[in-house]
């Protein structure tokens, strides 16, 4: 069974530019959550999709959004991109279930220059 | 609201020697707890988890984790470390009702030495 694919594995921007970021869940899970892993601050709690739709928000600002399509895969929008937007971006998939685990891909290393 | 505070950000441990990665946390309703285990410039793999069906949790590579209630403590434990076991661990709790977002510790960065 595929595990949670992340793409692409490294991806360097501009200040100022947008980044998109992609993640297909495991097959069959439904819900698509989004990390931030940046230096120094721990994983960070970023969306959670579920069906086709946001659930739910951290403390970020409006330009970081995404989306979730039929497929149940993914994307992670970021604009207006800063310095301190540097991090290790986790995408994780899980079942519908109370308790079900985020199993979570290798992630995408955004460097911001 | 739930956290998840690790104790000690660095543990180091002699090759062969206990393994003991201290978690607490605090959550108002059952918890649901997990480790999880960063190896460097990779995603997080789940090491065990606990929902209610017993206190003490066996996991993979040899980890297992004890509830307790009394003292709001899920403490990771392996009796004897392996060179290979260097790496970040998390603890994680989450909540009841198919609300699945996990909150995460700060992590504890395992150092095993020869």
């Amino acid at each position: 069974e595929a595990g949670v694919t992340q793409s692409p594995t490294h991806l360097i921007k501009t200040r100022g530019q947008q980044a998109t970021l992609r993640c297909s869940p495991i097959s069959g899970h439904t819900s698509v959550y989004w990390y931030q892993q940046a230096l120094g601050l721990g994983l960070q709690f970023l969306l959670w999709y579920d069906e086709g739709e946001e659930r739910n928000r951290g403390n970020f600002p409006p330009r970081f959004s995404g989306r979730q399509f039929p497929n149940y895969s993914s994307e992670l929008n970021v604009n207006a991109l800063e310095l301190e937007d540097s991090a290790l971006y986790l995408c994780a998939s899980s079942a519908g279930q109370s308790g079900s685990p985020l199993h979570f891909g290798n992630g995408t290393r955004l460097t911001v220059t | 609201a739930q956290s998840v505070t690790q104790l000690g950000s660095h543990v180091s441990v002699s090759e062969g020697a206990l393994v003991l990665l201290r978690c607490n946390y605090s959550s108002s309703v059952p918890p649901y707890l997990f480790w999880y285990v960063q190896y460097p410039n990779q995603g997080l793999q789940l090491l065990l988890k606990y929902t209610s069906a017993a206190t003490l949790v066996k996991g993979i590579n040899g980890f297992e984790a004890e509830f307790k209630k009394s003292e709001t403590s899920f403490h990771l434990t392996k009796p004897s470390a392996h060179m290979s076991d260097a790496a970040e661990y998390f603890c994680a709790v989450s909540g009841s009702g198919g609300y699945n977002k996990l909150i995460f510790g700060a992590g504890t960065r395992l150092a095993v030495h020869p």
